[in-house]
């Protein structure tokens, strides 16, 4: 069936650095668009990242530009997001998500813990 | 940047009653580029209308959405157990924005 599977959330102090990831499965990946969307606790959904499909076109939250980048390896089904600099206002569930004008399906959602 | 107002806040309403929900933006929403989102605890967002009034696959006809502009309207015609929930709206016309949310929940 289709599904993301997101993974790498952890417990990291201020100015640190995280990689997540996203496996997915049931559909042609290299056929959509990619995102990456954030709820910080107790806050409303927050748009992160996302991507073309070969990855040539990439577009930032103000929030995050210069210190978060996102990718995608299309042979192995695979979205990636590295975050560097990490503040405590990163503090969220990042989940996954494919575009398709809409994001039809999500992951399960990881947890980033920035914490001294 | 476009912002997205929400109202309002909380709804709080009866199973079986009829929900309105109201997403503003700050100007033109491109080709009517706004999605809405059905988000509950502990579980991943759900799509529910994209393109302002296209409902997405397996949603229920109880679900639609309208409008134009700067000012769109989800309504959810006989609200059903499983409809409380926290209802966010998207932009997508001119890079992406999302709405503060409504939450609906139960009278």
């Amino acid at each position: 069936q289709v599904q993301l599977v997101d993974s790498g959330g952890d417990l990291v102090k201020p100015g640190g650095s995280l990689r997540l990831s996203c496996a997915a499965s049931g559909f042609t990946f290299s056929d959509y668009y990619m995102a990456w969307i954030r709820q910080a606790p107790g806050q409303g959904l927050e748009w992160v990242s996302y991507l073309s499909q070969s990855g040539s076109a990439t577009y930032y939250a103000d929030s995050v530009k210069g210190r978060f980048t996102i990718s995608r390896d299309n042979a192995k089904k695979s979205l990636n997001l590295q975050m560097n600099s990490l503040r405590v206002e990163d503090t969220a569930v990042y989940y996954c998500a494919r575009w398709v004008g809409g994001m039809d399906v999500w992951g399960q959602g990881t947890t980033v813990t920035v914490s001294s | 940047e476009i912002v997205l107002t929400q109202s309002p806040g909380t709804l709080s309403l009866s199973p079986g009653e009829r929900a309105t929900l109201s997403c503003r933006a700050s100007q033109t929403v491109n080709n009517n580029y706004l999605a809405w989102y059905q988000h509950k605890p502990g579980q991943a967002p759900r799509l529910l209308i994209s393109g302002a009034s296209n409902r997405a696959t397996g949603i229920p006809d109880r679900f639609s959405g309208s409008g134009s502009g700067t000012d769109f309207t989800l309504t959810i015609s006989r609200l059903e157990p499983e409809d409380f929930a926290v209802y966010y709206c998207q932009q997508y016309g001119i890079s992406w924005t999302f709405g503060p949310g409504t939450k609906v929940d139960i009278k």
